[in-house]
């Protein structure tokens, strides 16, 4: 079946240490995103990419790092430069052209905590 | 800027007790307006697309609303199984195609 996998779903990391979220669709959707969500508030776009090796900040995209060398794949790095990093992470995809570039199909989260 | 608020944050329900959830919104050149259901731990699944004012669309027990300034989402006569929280997002036109602003959501729980 079609969709979005993120992993690992849960990830705990030290002060200091650098850590990727894993993000692949099979939906073919052409744009990527990763979004941060934090209790109580909703969700903050980090990075965005519409086409293979291009990708844009989002609205905090300070301390994160993405890359996208295919298609399918969108992994986010979270630095040490990010002073509060924990929080539950979403990838999601969409078609790039048309009216439903808006509906989002989301992966499941990563939720990471530092120790 | 482009803003979502939604209310009330949070809504508790006795079965078959209807109700209605707000989204109130400021976008510049409203593309769409977005709503989406969220299971504890899990990402967001899509509800409903809204393209211009008096547009509604419905699926089971929710009915989505659009005015030029909030949507509603109507849920009558709710079950357990609709307790989420439901997220509301805005697509403007000065963003650009992708990019949505989301409301902080409303958490909806129904007590059988």
């Amino acid at each position: 079946d079609g969709g979005i996998t993120q992993s690992p779903k849960y990830l705990f990391r030290k002060e200091g240490q650098n850590v990727t979220l894993s993000c692949e669709q099979n939906l073919n959707h052409d744009a990527m995103y990763w979004y941060r969500q934090d209790p109580g508030q909703g969700l903050r776009l980090i990075y965005y990419s519409q086409i293979v090796n291009d990708f844009q900040k989002g609205d905090i995209a300070e301390g994160y790092s993405v890359s996208r060398e295919k298609k399918e794949s969108f992994p986010l790095t979270v630095t040490s430069a990010q002073k509060n990093p924990t929080a539950f992470y979403l990838c999601a995809s969409s078609p790039l052209w048309g009216r439903n570039t808006g509906e989002l199909f989301f992966g499941e989260g990563s939720r990471l905590t530092v120790l | 800027e482009d803003q979502v608020t939604q209310s009330p944050e949070a809504l508790r329900l006795q079965e078959g007790e209807s109700s209605s959830l707000n989204c109130s919104y400021t976008v510049s050149g409203l593309r769409g307006l977005f709503w989406y259901r969220q299971d504890p731990g899990k990402g967001p699944e899509f509800l409903f697309t809204l393209y211009s004012a008096g547009e509604e669309k419905e699926k089971e027990r929710l009915k989505a609303t659009l005015t030029k300034k909030e949507s509603f989402l109507h849920i009558t006569a709710p079950k357990p199984e609709d307790s989420a929280t439901y997220l509301c997002a805005v697509q403007g036109g000065i963003q650009g195609a992708q990019k949505l602003v989301f409301g902080q959501g409303t958490r909806l729980t129904i007590n059988p």
